[in-house]
């Protein structure tokens, strides 16, 4: 079965300071890769997906099939940036519907 | 607001009870998708809707159940109400079935459930 692992549950940085999400997964099929994220009192909205191989908001996410990787990256994290941070993967179920989430890391961002 | 909606914000309820979860998918999109959110479980893909019709199951409880409406909105069924089930449910939506990584699925805010 697949599965998507976020190993911290919160990550403190400084402003300025590079950021590093984890996250790791494990299916058998190609998978397709999105990070999500929730702000504070906001809903749950799409960060990227790996396919577009995009940078928003100065974060981008390398798809490392070897690994089964595709941690979120930030050079200088801003604290604006301060949010729940879920890494999700497109589950097969006779199509690429359904999302299978992490559990999430919580990012602070301090001044 | 033309985003997806879900009603009510909260619920409080008691163990055995019924409860209706409801739905509003964004204007135009057919497909609508639950998820529970719990604090030991996280982000559960529960049961998935394209245009009236069950499309995939994930995690639901043969207590839960969901429909999606010829307007498109979707209702969550859930029964015989345990402590467990107090979670956040949300519904989302895309504009297809969900075939291809464009394919995005936009969040409602979520219904906060809890079971007494």
């Amino acid at each position: 079965a697949q599965r998507v692992t976020q190993p911290e549950k919160l990550l403190s940085v400084f402003k300025g300071a590079p950021v590093e999400l984890k996250c790791n997964y494990s299916y058998s099929g190609s998978p397709e890769l999105f990070w999500y994220v929730q702000y504070s009192r906001q809903r749950l909205q799409l960060l990227l997906r790996h396919i577009s191989r995009e940078s928003i908001k100065g974060f981008t996410a390398d798809l490392n099939k070897g690994e089964t990787s595709f941690h979120l990256k930030k050079p200088f994290a801003q604290e604006e940036d301060s949010a729940m941070y879920y890494c999700a993967l497109a589950t097969p179920y006779t199509g690429r519907r359904a999302l299978t989430f992490g559990s999430g890391t919580r990012l602070q961002v301090q001044p | 607001d033309s985003g997806v909606t879900q009603t009510p914000k909260h619920l409080i309820t008691a163990t055995g009870q019924r409860v209706t979860l409801r739905c509003s998918p964004r204007s135009g999109d057919l497909s609508v998708y639950w998820y529970q959110q719990s604090l030991d479980q996280g982000l559960q893909f529960l049961i998935q809707y394209y245009n009236g019709e069950e499309r995939a199951k994930g995690n639901i409880l043969e207590r839960f159940s969901a429909q999606q409406f010829p307007d498109l909105h979707s209702e969550l069924n859930l029964s015989s109400l345990e402590l467990g089930d107090s979670a956040l449910y949300f519904c989302a939506s895309s504009v297809r079935e969900g075939d291809g990584p464009y394919n995005e699925q936009f969040f409602g805010p979520g219904t906060r459930l809890t079971v007494l």
